[in-house]
This record gives structure tokens, C-alpha cells and sequence, in this order.
């Protein structure tokens, strides 16, 4: 267990709707990353934030936004939903907000929330 | 966005067998992390390498970065069927990953 809670762990939904993932970081840590997994694409960074400010942009797409709260989960919203979207969405979080050599800033992965666009 | 390409993409062997995979970039990191990832469950770190031409051992799993910052390996001794999952590599503090190469190893 990694400390890092995702839900929920299972979605199925139609094109077009909209879904609000939500995970809930190791205590302690303030920095969180989105990143999308597919078979064709791998895994994919889509966002960082620090301490409710975004730190770094990877592949996010414009119908893609994400948020951090003061208690510092963070929300990740996929609106108009693409059959394309359908992936493993996992969030991460750490200790730091660095994002150049992180040797003694461990990224911790959650398990996961498996989308299914249909 | 800075290209890692990882090989081979699936491996298939028997326990005790010995195997290396690879990550390779045209780019310069400055670190480089590998991570395992089992069915169902997220990427695990590994390692974090860091130096040209380090060499880091973690059990039966010996990892190099290579001399110029652009590669790296992972050799596993002596295979376990527990050694079974998604191995990744990432760069830039895990911004940046390779699609991974997939073991099996079967009793």
C-alpha cells in the first residue's frame, strides 16, 4: 500500500458525459501528478501540483483539467469524453515539488482508477 | 518532450535465467529512474541513477547508467517468477516515461 488513494477504482461511462476522478495524496506530501496509461500509448504525465499550484503541464488535453484542494487532494475532470479516453488514470504524490533530480524525492503511485468510455 | 525507447518490449523465460533490458534516449537527463509495475497495482521506484556510469544493485537487480546520460540497463540475475511485471524507465523526475518492456517468467 502505497498511501496514495484513488477513486473510484472502476468507471463506465459514454462519450460525451463527464467524470471527476479524485485522489487523496500520502500524508505529509504536497506535490501530485496525473498521468494516463493505454496499451498503445504507455504512461503519460499529464499534470503536477504543489501545494494547490500546478508545477508542471505534460499531455493534458484542453478537455482534460485538474485542481488541488487546501487539504491537498486533487481532483482530475475528463469532460466530453472520447472513446479514446478510456485508460488507467493514476495519480502520485510526493514529499517535494521538484521535478528535476528527485534522488530523495520518491514518487508513490496509487493504484489506479481504470476509465471505460463506451 | 524527451523520447525514452525501451527494449525489448516483451521477454518470456524461465526462472534462473538471466536477462538485460534496456532504455535509451538521444537526450541528456540528468537522472533516470526505473520502476516495476505488477497487474492491477501502479509503478513501484526501483532506482533513482543520477551520475554518468553509475552502477547501482538492488538484490539480484543490477542497474548502469550510462556515460553520456542518455541510457541505461537493468540486468536480472538469476530470474524469479516474482521478477514478473512492467518494468519502466522515466526521466526527469518521472515526467518523461518509456513504454516499458513486459516480463514474464514462468517456473
Amino acid at each position: 500500500d502505497s498511501g496514495v488513494t484513488q477513486t473510484p477504482k472502476h468507471l463506465i461511462t459514454a462519450t460525451g458525459q463527464r467524470v471527476t476522478l479524485r485522489c487523496s495524496p500520502r500524508s505529509g506530501d504536497l506535490s501530485v501528478y496525473w498521468y494516463q496509461q493505454s496499451l498503445d500509448q504507455g504512461l503519460q504525465f499529464l499534470i503536477q501540483y504543489y501545494n494547490g499550484e500546478e508545477r508542471a503541464k505534460g499531455n493534458i488535453l484542453e478537455r482534460f483539467s485538474a485542481q488541488q484542494f487546501p487539504d491537498l487532494h486533487s481532483e482530475l475532470n475528463l469532460s466530453s469524453l472520447e472513446l479514446g479516453d478510456s485508460a488507467l488514470y493514476f495519480c502520485a504524490s510526493s514529499p517535494r515539488g521538484s521535478t528535476g533530480v528527485v534522488r530523495g524525492n520518491t514518487i508513490y503511485f496509487g493504484e489506479g482508477s481504470w476509465l471505460t468510455v463506451v | 518532450t524527451q523520447l525514452l525507447e525501451q527494449s525489448p518490449q516483451f521477454l518470456s523465460i524461465q526462472e534462473g535465467e538471466n536477462l538485460t533490458v534496456y532504455c535509451n534516449s538521444s537526450s541528456v537527463f540528468s537522472s533516470l529512474q526505473w520502476y516495476r509495475q505488477e497487474p492491477g497495482e501502479g509503478p513501484v521506484l526501483l532506482v533513482t541513477v543520477v551520475t554518468g556510469g553509475e552502477v547501482k544493485k538492488l538484490k539480484r537487480l543490477t542497474f548502469q547508467f550510462g556515460d553520456a546520460r542518455k541510457d541505461s540497463s537493468l540486468h536480472i540475475t538469476a530470474a524469479q517468477p516474482g521478477d514478473t511485471g512492467l518494468y519502466l524507465c522515466a526521466g526527469e523526475g518521472a515526467l518523461n516515461f518509456g513504454k516499458g518492456t513486459s516480463l514474464l517468467v514462468t517456473p
